[in-house]
């Protein structure tokens, strides 16, 4: 099983409505990554989380919350969203530590803020 | 500078032509190296990894340059299904994207 699964696939919300976006892994990956990405624009690394602790925030604002209850789950959580944050957000899990694997990504959630 | 930095493109190449991209990355700690291809609109898949002494795949031939920081990607007798974004990743653990190179192959 090599599957990311990301629910829901396609998220409209208003930018004062509180959501979840929701990313699950069976591979035993001790990485787990979340990534926005915008129209004809490569994805953009936003928090790794490694051996469920996050390690590597990139200056994410703070209506962006991750957390990740445990090895197989990641959450992002949403809240005072603006319209700009509409994208495709992506998980994708990976091995960890040096000369890790590749990542394999989910289907990605097509997110719209209203 | 970006720790990633790749060819912009776009690439427009008649089928059956031989196109290469690079990719340089500046974090000399870097350890693993992809190419990822993502079609319109789906989600990145991977593509192949790069290993040191270079590796081939079929059409597709990936090689490093540590001395260099670069990457690159050969695609021999390109195909109309080759038509895609190019993304390479480097990982010194957190898996940053180069951004990305879209290639159209015509007939």
């Amino acid at each position: 099983d090599t599957e990311v699964t990301q629910t829901p696939k396609h998220l409209v919300m208003g930018m004062t409505n509180k959501k979840s976006l929701k990313c699950e892994q069976h591979m035993g990956h001790r990485a787990m990554y979340w990534y926005k990405q915008k129209a004809k624009k490569p994805p953009e690394l936003m928090f790794v989380y490694s051996y469920e602790k996050l390690s590597i925030n990139e200056s994410v604002p703070s209506r962006f919350s991750p957390e990740c209850p445990n090895s197989s789950l990641l959450n992002l959580h949403l809240h005072a969203l603006q319209p700009e944050d509409s994208a495709l957000y992506l998980c994708a899990s990976s091995q960890f530590g040096q000369g890790s694997t590749e990542a394999f990504f989910g289907q990605g959630t097509r997110l719209t803020v209203v | 500078r970006k720790e990633v930095e790749q060819d912009p493109g776009p690439f427009n190449v008649p089928e059956g032509a031989t196109v290469a991209f690079n990719c340089t990355y500046s974090n000399s700690a870097s350890q693993s190296f992809f190419w990822y291809r993502q079609d319109c609109r789906k989600e990145p898949k991977l593509l192949m990894s790069v290993y040191s002494s270079g590796n081939e795949d079929g059409r597709f031939t990936a090689q490093l340059n540590r001395a260099s920081q670069y990457i690159s990607l050969l695609i021999r007798d390109s195909k109309l299904s080759d038509s895609a974004t190019y993304l390479c990743v480097v990982n010194p653990n957190d898996m940053r994207f180069g951004a990305g190179t879209r290639l159209t192959v015509k007939p």
